[in-house]
């Protein structure tokens, strides 16, 4: 069973809509979330961050965490272009080494 | 402003030789991080580093790859032997607690 696990995509959207990736993961002992944006050929750059079960918002970005369901999500409202990445989940035990455990990414397109 | 930089960019190398690649960190970062990512493929942890010692190492981290950061400022992860499967994309990463972690731009390394 793979540890995290998200949709490849393409997701695609309009331009102004909102889009929803997900992600769900095995173990119960993850404790952080993370989601990352990889533009092609860049580093992943964190957007957001959650460790208690809801929601959380910051800007366009909304992240919902259900710890129960094993299941994490990113909405992102007033998609732009821009937007148009790969998204990366990103679990984390919070023991000694703090390492991430990433999923595949679900690719992201933005339709103007 | 980014949090890191990476030299060198992109290394290209023959098959046997030894690399050395070089994370810069600009802020006061206590946690390190090496993570690597193969062409098309996920990103994968290869190490943790905290207060100059190895946190936790993964099973792709093998007795090729060694981590220092002898002056206190750049972290070093040198492949002493490389192989053709070890071209990816390594990435270091760093935070000043052990949740967030921001990526550097990353260096992509070719083994011919």
């Amino acid at each position: 069973q793979k540890e995290v696990e998200q949709n490849s995509g393409p997701l695609s959207v309009p331009e102004g809509a909102i889009a929803s990736l997900n992600c769900t993961y095995s173990d119960r002992g993850s404790q952080s979330f993370f989601w990352y944006r990889q533009y092609s050929g860049k580093s992943p750059e964190l957007i957001m961050f959650i460790y208690s079960n809801g929601d959380k918002e910051d800007g366009r970005f909304t992240a919902q965490l259900n710890k129960a369901s094993q299941y994490v999500s990113l909405l992102i409202r007033d998609s732009q272009p821009s937007d148009s990445a790969t998204y990366l989940c990103a679990v984390q035990r919070v023991d000694s080494s703090y390492k991430l455990i990433f999923g595949s990414g679900t690719r992201l397109l933005v339709r103007p | 402003e980014p949090e890191v930089t990476q030299t060198p960019s992109h290394q290209v190398t023959q098959m046997g030789q030894e690399v050395i690649l070089r994370c810069v960190p600009i802020s006061n970062h206590l946690y390190f991080y090496w993570y690597r990512q193969i062409l098309g493929q996920k990103v994968e942890f290869l190490v943790s580093f905290y207060n100059n010692e190895i946190s936790e190492k993964s099973e792709i981290f093998d007795d090729q790859f060694s981590v220092e950061r002898p002056d206190g400022s750049n972290f070093t992860l040198k492949i002493r032997s490389t192989k053709l499967e070890d071209s990816a994309m390594y990435f270091c990463a760093v935070g000043t607690s052990g949740y967030e972690q921001y990526f550097g731009p990353g260096t992509r390394l070719t083994v011919t």
